[in-house]
């Protein structure tokens, strides 16, 4: 079990806009920084947004990043196919620990 | 080009050990924290274990304390992990990631190596 909490799966058509939640708690999401990464099959994970919201240089402007409280969201719009994979929310836990989100598989239909 | 390299996974049986190690280039690995992460097949990620820039810090996920220790020599750039008393659950693809602490991002990953864990 996660200590972040993401759906599992989402699935949307080519163009369409989609969200992924990350629910946290005050001690991880509530009080630090939020990253998500993105893992296309078969490959190491990649830093897609840092900070809640801001943007690695090569990474379109269609992905976007937001936080309130102690929840998270990933913005993907004008979806591709080539933007399924799995992704996975981050962020540092007050207990001295890193917590990730146990992943959601993004299918692009 | 900023680069992740690790190396020495493998095959290794119950309560065996094994030591991994990530090889760093193209930036100055003293100024910067390191972590591991696993995932095991077809899982998520888990955070296994952090070390700060000069080994001032020193973090570990529950799950591993105790069994794995966390290491890194700033004049060879190289990261390591060995790992004693393996068990089945420790099967996964381990990847060295770069950090500047606190809730800063995992930037970049290496490309995993592989360890294995059975009879």
């Amino acid at each position: 079990q996660s200590v972040l909490t993401q759906p599992p799966s989402l699935s949307a058509a080519p163009g369409q806009r989609v969200t992924i939640s990350c629910s946290g708690s005050s001690s991880n999401v509530g009080n630090n920084y939020v990253s998500w990464y993105q893992q296309l099959p078969g490959t190491a994970p990649q830093l897609l947004i840092y900070e809640n919201n801001k943007r690695p240089s090569g990474v379109p402007d269609r992905f976007s990043g937001s936080k309130s409280g102690t929840s998270a969201t990933l913005g993907i719009t004008g979806l591709q196919t080539g933007d399924e994979a799995d992704y996975y929310c981050g962020t540092w836990d007050d207990s001295l620990s890193w917590v990730f989100g146990g992943g959601t598989k993004l299918t692009v239909l | 080009e900023v680069q992740l390299v690790e190396s020495g996974g493998g095959l290794v049986k119950p309560g065996g050990s094994l030591r991994l190690s990530c090889a760093a280039s193209g930036f100055t690995f003293s100024s910067y924290s390191m972590n591991w992460v696993r995932q095991a097949p077809g899982k998520g990620l888990e955070w296994v274990s952090s070390i700060s820039s000069s080994n001032t810090y020193i973090y570990y996920a529950d799950s591993v304390k105790g069994r794995f220790t966390i290491s890194r020599d700033n004049a060879k750039n190289s990261l390591y992990l060995q790992m004693n008393s393996l068990r089945a659950e420790d099967t996964a693809v381990y990847y060295c990631a770069r950090w500047l602490g606190g809730g800063t991002p995992f930037d970049p990953w290496g490309q995993g190596t592989l360890v294995t864990v059975s009879s």
